[in-house]
């Protein structure tokens, strides 16, 4: 079991730029979210999705955040364009259903 | 506004002794309790879950659930400084398993 795989696990980027967050979740969950973690507001659910498709997304900031599921291992998180106060450690997590979450190791997410 | 709280400690405990980690939450319908133990820079990693009122053991480790008074515990028997972590308490809302409401976490310190 190689656990829920996210990259990159840095990522600096300016302001204004595109940013791309990757995940492939454990084989067989089906289920996947998008977490988000500040010293600030803690662990904030962004989305998530069952069976490839999104369920709740009342969590995603704003319009600049998207986030797609194309395929059973694999999904993407979105920020276009990117701003400062969204630096933050964003989280990929899966679960079978009524099960607790397995995260990935996370992305660390500098804009400047 | 449903909450999740907990202190921030940190909490210091000597090393052999009990360390004891309490969460209190708001919404009277949530049934899925969950304490996560993050290490500096890491992922959340599950520890436990209870979903039922009384204790629930496996190893060093009892979750305590009143449902009553809303409150959730977590208890480490034998604290070995490898448990020095920020222990993070997850609630469920409503009717939805995987909506999860997560406190700012506990940072606990074992002092050898």
């Amino acid at each position: 079991d190689a656990g829920v795989i996210q990259s990159p696990r840095h990522e600096v980027t300016e302001m204004g730029q595109e940013v791309t967050l990757r995940c492939k979740p454990i084989s067989g969950h089906d289920y996947l979210f998008w977490y988000r973690q500040t010293m600030m507001r803690g662990l904030e659910l962004l989305i998530y999705f069952n069976n490839n498709v999104p369920i709740d997304d009342s969590g995603m900031p704003e319009d600049r955040f998207s986030a797609k599921m194309p395929n059973a291992s694999f999904s993407t998180l979105k920020i276009q364009p990117s701003e400062p106060r969204d630096s933050a450690v964003y989280f990929c997590a899966s679960s079978l259903q009524d099960s607790p979450l397995h995260f990935g190791n996370g992305t660390r997410l500098t804009v400047t | 506004q449903k909450e999740v709280e907990q202190n921030s400690g940190p909490l210091s405990v000597p090393e052999g002794a009990i360390a004891s980690l309490n969460c209190t939450y708001s919404d009277r319908g949530s049934q899925s309790f969950f304490w996560y133990r993050q290490y500096s820079g890491k992922s959340p990693e599950l520890i436990m879950f209870i979903y039922s009122n009384g204790d629930k053991e496996d190893g060093r480790f009892t979750a305590q659930l009143n449902k009553a008074s809303q409150y959730v515990s977590l208890l480490i028997r034998d604290s070995q400084p490898s448990d020095s972590a920020t222990y993070l308490c997850a609630v469920n809302i409503g009717d939805s398993n995987y909506q999860l409401i997560w406190g700012a976490g506990t940072k606990l310190i074992i002092k050898p």
